[in-house]
């Protein structure tokens, strides 16, 4: 257990919907990041945020956006959502360099 | 050129056996990151590396920063070890990963 935990782990909708996934770091990291593993591209980086800020970006499409709040969870927002979206999600958190990942929400566009 | 680069891409090895996992990166890279992803899905986080060697039971990873080059070694390799072996460069705060590498260990 990597003390990372994210919600919902499945989630099923369809296309033009928008879902948001969920987040909570380990206890006093303050760092967040978001990932995307689909089939054809595999792990990519798709953005961070460090105590509230947006510290740096990936391919991170306009239809997706994110925000770290007080408490240090995060969100990840997915709209108008494509076949294409349908791929895991995970997010770790770190207080340095090394990183914990979370078990993942796979999501499904149908 | 991707910036992180792994091979090989599948291994299937029999019990037992010594398992090497190269990774090779590009320049500006200032730390590498050895993950396994289970079956399930999940991501476990297994070394990161700057300089030298980091050893954990029957795993150890290399990195020679002169040839931008890491190895993932497993010794005595059993059934379990079954997973994909995922390599990722740091860099700018952020990390680029390889494609993987899925090994398969046979009983």
């Amino acid at each position: 257990d990597s003390g990372v935990t994210q919600t919902p782990k499945h989630l099923i909708t369809a296309t033009g919907q928008r879902v948001t996934l969920r987040c909570s770091p380990r206890s006093g990291d303050l760092s967040v990041y978001w990932y995307q593993q689909s089939l054809d591209q595999g792990l990519q980086f798709l953005i961070q945020y460090y105590n509230g800020e947006e510290r740096a970006k990936g391919n991170i499409l306009e239809r997706f956006s994110a925000q770290q709040f007080p408490d240090l969870h995060s969100e990840l927002n997915l709209s108008s959502l494509e076949l294409g979206d349908s791929a895991l999600y995970f997010c770790a958190s770190s207080k340095g360099v090394g990183q914990f990942f979370g078990p993942g929400t796979r999501l499904t566009v149908l | 050129k991707n910036e992180v680069e792994q091979s090989p891409q599948n291994l299937t090895a029999q019990e037992g056996e010594f398992i090497t996992i190269n990774c090779s990166y590009s320049v500006g890279i200032s730390a590498l990151h050895w993950l396994q992803q289970h079956p399930g899905g999940g991501i476990v986080s297994l070394f990161m590396l700057s300089s030298g060697k980091k050893k954990h039971g029957r795993l150890i990873a290399t990195i020679n920063i002169q040839e931008k080059h890491s190895s993932l070694h497993i010794t005595a390799s059993h059934p379990r070890d079954s997973a994909v072996y995922i390599c990722a460069g740091w860099r700018n705060e952020k990390l680029t990963f390889g494609t993987g590498t899925r090994l398969t260990i046979i009983p």
